[in-house]
């Protein structure tokens, strides 16, 4: 089955850790994005990637890093400079990065708490 | 600054019925609008893509339709199911940005 595959599902963080939350998808998609969902609010853009070894920031890049060493991978790290981690993150792809006409296929998420 | 709002935050209807989700935006300058749906502690699913030259789209049970002039879209489900209980968020892509904004979503819950 081709999909994005997110993983763990439930992550916990220490004061002062970094965490690498996961993001795989064998769709074989050019564009991969990362977003970060507090509840009752929208969907907010940390970072996202459109080709290999190229990355941008979103509206809310602060306290996390990315890498894209390869096409079908996304990993997320949530820095110990992220102050308020806690949040359900969800990383996203488009075949083309084409977002005026291209929908968004998006994995099942990963619930960061704070210990 | 785009803006997207959904109202109502949630709805409850007993099955069968026909509903409509609503969703507004501020600023008319889209490319295009997307309704997603959400099953709790999920990823999103996108149900229905409207380009911004588009009236309407229909999926099924599901009709989405677009005023950018008035900066509204709605989500019409028909004969709803509670299968069909779940969060609905829309989303717009535009603006000089070239950024997707979401709205924060009305959660439905369809009663048996």
């Amino acid at each position: 089955d081709g999909g994005i595959t997110q993983s763990p599902k439930y992550l916990f963080r220490k004061e002062g850790q970094n965490v690498t939350l996961s993001c795989e998808q064998n769709l074989n998609h050019d564009a991969m994005y990362w977003y970060r969902q507090d509840p009752g609010q929208g969907l907010r853009l940390i970072y996202y990637s459109q080709i290999v070894n190229d990355f941008q920031k979103g509206d809310i890049a602060e306290g996390y890093s990315v890498s894209r060493e390869k096409k079908e991978s996304f990993p997320l790290t949530v820095t110990s400079a992220q102050k308020n981690p806690t949040a359900f993150y969800l990383c996203a792809s488009t075949p083309r990065g084409d977002r005026a006409n291209e929908k968004l296929f998006f994995g099942s998420g990963t619930q960061l708490s704070v210990l | 600054k785009q803006e997207v709002t959904q109202i109502p935050a949630a709805l409850s209807v007993p099955e069968g019925e026909n509903l409509v989700l609503n969703c507004s935006f501020t600023d008319s300058a889209i490319y295009n609008l997307q309704w997603f749906r959400q099953d709790p502690g999920k990823g999103l699913t996108s149900l229905l893509l409207i380009q911004s030259s588009q009236r309407e789209q229909t999926s099924g049970r599901l009709n989405a339709s677009l005023d950018k002039s008035s900066g509204r879209s709605t989500l019409y489900i028909a004969a709803s199911q509670p299968g069909d209980s779940a969060t609905y968020l829309c989303a717009v892509f535009g603006g000089s940005a070239r950024q997707l904004t979401f709205g924060s979503g009305t959660q439905l819950t369809v009663l048996p």
